[in-house]
């Protein structure tokens, strides 16, 4: 069966420190692959997509994610983290173009401390 | 102005009781879709909506009925609450065969007591 997987509940960083944040994912195939953001007592938002062509992909704010098809990974990264992006962070993954199902990990809640 | 609009934005209702959860976009999208997010399960897809017609339902449950009056319109209704229905539920919306990111509404967050 599909999945996706999102091994750390909780990462915290310092403001300015680097970041990364795992996602792995069990298909056959290349899925779609997606990260989105949730801020605080709001919907989620997409940062970012990825589907062919160069594995790394850019997306807002900064945010950046290298698809690996070795490894089955598409983790996120941030050069210098604010405090504004602490969050919950969802890696999610959909088997074709028609996005009738995305198929969303259990999510990464990031604080970033001052 | 906010784009997908989910109502009420908070809900409290009682057990075995029924209530509809309102969700109108204004994206132009074809699809729709409804999803829960709790404590056990951070995001949990429910059903989604092509043209409104019914595409994928992921709930075991049929206390849980989409309904589309109209093309940008996704309604959820529960019936006999329950408890463990206590959730945030989220609409989402995009347009379909064309590999684009799904848009979320602000939630409607529903307690049963």
């Amino acid at each position: 069966a599909q999945s996706v997987t999102q091994p750390d509940a909780r990462v915290t960083v310092s403001e300015g420190a680097s970041l990364q944040l795992r996602c792995k994912y069990s298909y056959s195939a290349t899925p779609y692959l997606f990260w989105y953001v949730q801020y605080p007592r709001q919907g989620l938002q997409m940062l970012l997509k990825y589907y062919s062509g160069d594995p790394v992909v850019q997306g807002v704010n900064g945010f950046e994610a290298e698809f690996s098809k070795s490894d089955s990974s598409f983790h996120l990264r941030k050069a210098s983290v604010h405090w504004s992006d602490s969050a919950v962070y969802f890696c999610a993954v959909s088997l074709s173009s028609n996005t009738d199902k995305v198929v969303f990990g259990t999510g990464t809640r990031l604080q970033v401390s001052p | 102005d906010p784009k997908i609009i989910q109502k009420p934005k908070y809900l409290v209702a009682v057990t075995g009781s029924e209530k509809i959860l309102i969700c109108e976009q204004y994206l132009g999208h074809n699809a729709m879709y409804w999803y829960r997010q709790s404590a056990k399960k951070p995001l949990e897809f429910m059903f989604s909506y092509s043209y409104q017609k019914l595409m994928d339902n992921q709930t075991a449950s049929s206390r849980f009925q989409p309904q589309s009056s109209k093309k940008n319109h996704l309604d959820l209704q529960i019936t006999a609450l329950k408890p463990d229905d206590s959730a945030t539920y989220f609409c989402a919306s995009s347009l379909r065969d064309s590999y684009a990111e799904q848009f979320f509404g602000p939630g409607t967050r529903l307690t049963v007591l």
